[in-house]
């Protein structure tokens, strides 16, 4: 199973809302990624897990919160977003941190913030 | 820092041969990926080169100068199935994996 999976595909949320992003894999990758990708964008790392434990913040507001619950399972909880922060999230897994040349992404969820 | 350039738009017609450029500014090199993307999807791996020279894989080939810090995707035998972005990204020691702007591949009939 070369899968990641992520839900919803699509989130309309208003600024006061709280939601959560949900990522999951089975391919037993340890590294695991949020992206932040705008239009006609690259992606932009947003996080990295390794080993569950968070490696990497670059520098992302606070209204961003990810969790790594298990190796598997990533989550990204959203609250009090600007219209700004409209884009698509991908998330991402490799088998390690030192494999990150070769990601493995999921279809990403379209967030529209009004 | 880092910076990666790439060139934002190529077009080409079916069965032909097509080359797409980055050239990279980084500390702590390791190595380049390709990635390939259609509109609304998701990036998809296509190459990894760590040392010089030419890497095969079926019709897309990548290739990697360290002293020039240049690389290249090759697409050959285009097919319409090929329009789609394509990224290269640097992999560094201990610095993030970051993506170039992308080049917009167009294929006509």
């Amino acid at each position: 199973d070369t899968e990641v999976t992520q839900t919803p595909k699509h989130l309309v949320m208003g600024m006061t809302n709280k939601k959560s992003l949900k990522c999951e894999q089975h391919m037993g990758h340890r590294a695991m990624y949020w992206y932040k990708q705008k239009a006609k964008k690259p992606p932009e790392l947003m996080f990295v897990y390794s080993y569950e434990k968070l490696s990497i913040n670059e520098s992302v507001p606070s209204r961003f919160s990810p969790e790594c619950p298990n190796s598997s399972l990533l989550n990204l909880h959203l609250h009090a977003l600007q219209p700004e922060d409209s884009a698509l999230y991908l998330c991402a897994s490799s088998q390690d941190r030192s494999s990150e040349d070769e990601q493995y992404f999921g279809p990403g969820t379209r967030l529209t913030v009004t | 820092g880092q910076s990666l350039e790439q060139p934002s738009e190529v077009t080409a017609v079916e069965g032909a041969i097509v080359q797409i450029n980055c050239t990279y500014q980084t500390s702590g090199f390791y190595g380049l990926s390709w990635y390939q993307q259609h509109d609304g999807g998701a990036p998809t791996f296509l190459s990894y080169n760590a040392l010089d020279g030419l890497e095969e894989t079926g019709r897309f080939s990548s290739f990697l100068s360290r002293s020039d810090s240049y690389g290249y995707l090759l697409l050959q035998e285009l097919q319409m199935k090929d329009s789609a972005s394509y990224f290269c990204a640097v992999v560094n020691y201990g610095q993030n994996f970051v993506f170039g702007p992308g080049t917009r591949l167009s294929v006509l009939p």
